[in-house]
């Protein structure tokens, strides 16, 4: 079964950080790029970081509203895909989603996130 | 990037279909193929049911279709089953490995 796992959120102080973890099982992890994102409560899903494979250069991107404080990257010898958050704020409380990005099939490029994490939550808050 | 806009909520009986629309700009939804809809029960993760602005995953009712025109994409639910309420978002790509995604829409099913 393909399925990933976030780990790591919890309550945190305005100005500290935090380190997500997503673990993936049941698909050849280094062969497809990640994203992280967040769900504020009654909001839709934010799109925050892409991170491309190993074999594609390992090419990131960010969302402006957090270029410059959150990094991705990834552990394929772990199956593993993270997100470093710091100078948190308090609009940064949402639960944390990652999600695997197909981009081809079969023969034909394609951009559609498939499966989900179940998430999880962070809190910035004093 | 801006969000997609969505009706905030929309609701039919049972049996009824539903559309939901979703609208984008010039550079996201306009111009590229590349739209997808996800659903979410509360408490659970968003689940992929149209991609590639028409395209069904297995295990997707047929119930589920999309469509596009110029800036707007439409998810049109058919039939229209309890187990169908849930939010739903769209999403496009935007350019440059981004991604933009809709406010998202409340489905009741009266």
């Amino acid at each position: 079964e393909v399925q990933l796992v976030e780990s790591g959120g919890g309550l945190v102080k305005p100005g500290r950080s935090l380190r997500l973890s997503c673990t993936a099982s049941g698909f050849s992890f280094g062969d497809y790029a990640m994203n992280w994102f967040r769900q504020a409560p009654g909001k839709g899903p934010e799109w925050l970081s892409f991170i491309r494979s190993n074999g594609h250069g390992g090419t990131t991107e960010y969302a402006a509203s957090v270029k410059g404080r959150f990094t991705i990257s990834r552990d394929d010898s772990k199956n593993n895909v993270y997100l470093q958050m710091n100078s948190l704020k308090t609009e940064d409380t949402a639960v944390y989603y990652c999600a695997r990005l197909i981009m081809v099939q079969g023969v034909f490029r394609t951009w559609f996130f498939d499966p989900w994490g179940q998430g999880t939550l962070v809190t910035v808050s004093s | 990037q801006s969000a997609l806009t969505q009706p905030r909520s929309v609701s039919g009986s049972p049996g009824q279909s539903v559309t939901i629309s979703c609208t984008g700009t010039s550079n996201d939804v306009g111009v590229y193929k590349y739209v997808s809809w996800y659903q979410q029960h509360p408490g659970k993760a968003p689940k992929l049911i149209i991609y590639d602005v028409t395209k069904r995953p297995s295990g997707v009712p047929g119930r589920f279709s999309g469509s596009k025109s110029g800036n707007t994409a439409s998810l049109t639910i058919s039939g229209l089953q309890a187990e169908d309420e849930a939010y739903y978002y769209c999403a496009s790509y935007a350019g440059s490995y981004t991604s933009v995604f809709g406010g998202g829409t409340k489905l009741t099913v009266l």
